[in-house]
C-alpha cells in the first residue's frame, strides 16, 4: 500500500476557478509535508511546505494540514492556465533521508 | 541559488545495452537521489546517497547500479536496457535541515529500441 495517496488523479477547472487537491498518508511518523509542481518536460519544483497543523497561505495557494487525520490539502484560487501541471504531495519523517511522493494529480486549467 | 545538471537530456539505447546517466549539483548538498518516472506518473526511488561514497537502494534498484564519485556528482547505470522501455530519470539533491526539501534536475528521457 502506498504511504502517500493523492486524489483526484486528474482535475479540470475553469480559469479563475478554485482547484482543490487532496493527500492522505498512512504513516504517523510523517512530520514534514510538501507540495511539488511539475510542468511538462521539466523536473518537479517545490511549491510549498507545511509542517504544522492548520493553514498556510502563499499568494493564491493555501495548504492545510491535519496531522490527526494524516490529511494534507492544497487549494489554488483564481486558477490560471499556467497552473496546469502535475502536482505531487510528499512527506518525510524526522531522521529519514527520503521524501515519499504520492502518485500525483494532473491539473488542467481551461482558458 | 544552485542548479542540477543532468546529461544527456535524451538517451536512445538498444536492448541489452549498458547505459550511464550523469548528474551534477552545485548546491553543495550532501544527499543525492535518482528517481524513475513513467509516462508523467509518480516518482519511484532507485538509489540515493547520503554522503560521498555512500549508496542506499531504493524500491526500484534492481536492474540499476549507482556511483557517487564525489559530493557534487551522482551517476546511474542501467545495467541491461529493456526493449520498449521509456521513462524519465530524475536526479535530486537535498539537505535535511530544510524539512528534507529536494531540488530536482530537468531529467534524462530514455528510449530503448
Amino acid at each position: 500500500q502506498q504511504k502517500v495517496q493523492q486524489s483526484p488523479e486528474s482535475l479540470s477547472v475553469p480559469e479563475g476557478g478554485m482547484a482543490s487537491l487532496n493527500c492522505t498518508s498512512s504513516d504517523r511518523n510523517f512530520q514534514y509535508f510538501w507540495w511539488y509542481r511539475q510542468h511538462s518536460g521539466e523536473g518537479p519544483k517545490a511549491l510549498m511546505s507545511i509542517f504544522s497543523d492548520g493553514d498556510k497561505k502563499e499568494g493564491r495557494f493555501t495548504a492545510h494540514l491535519n496531522k490527526a487525520s494524516l490529511h494534507v490539502s492544497l487549494h489554488i484560487r483564481d486558477s490560471q492556465p499556467s497552473d496546469s501541471a502535475l502536482y505531487f504531495c510528499a512527506a518525510a519523517s524526522s531522521g529519514s533521508w527520503q521524501l515519499i511522493f504520492g502518485s500525483g494529480t494532473q491539473l488542467t486549467v481551461m482558458p | 541559488g544552485g542548479i542540477i545538471t543532468q546529461t544527456p537530456k535524451f538517451l536512445i539505447g538498444q536492448e541489452g545495452q549498458k547505459l550511464t546517466l550523469k548528474c551534477q549539483q552545485n548546491f553543495n548538498h550532501d544527499t543525492m537521489y535518482w528517481y524513475r518516472q513513467d509516462s508523467g506518473k509518480g516518482l519511484r526511488l532507485i538509489y540515493y546517497s547520503i554522503t560521498e561514497n555512500d549508496l542506499q537502494k531504493g524500491d526500484l534498484s534492481e536492474g540499476y547500479d549507482a556511483s557517487r564519485e564525489k559530493k557534487s556528482s551522482f551517476s546511474l547505470t542501467v545495467t541491461s536496457a529493456q526493449k520498449n522501455e521509456m521513462a524519465v530519470f530524475l536526479c535530486a539533491s537535498s539537505i535535511p535541515d530544510r524539512g528534507y526539501e529536494q531540488y530536482f534536475g530537468p531529467g534524462t528521457r530514455l528510449t530503448v529500441l
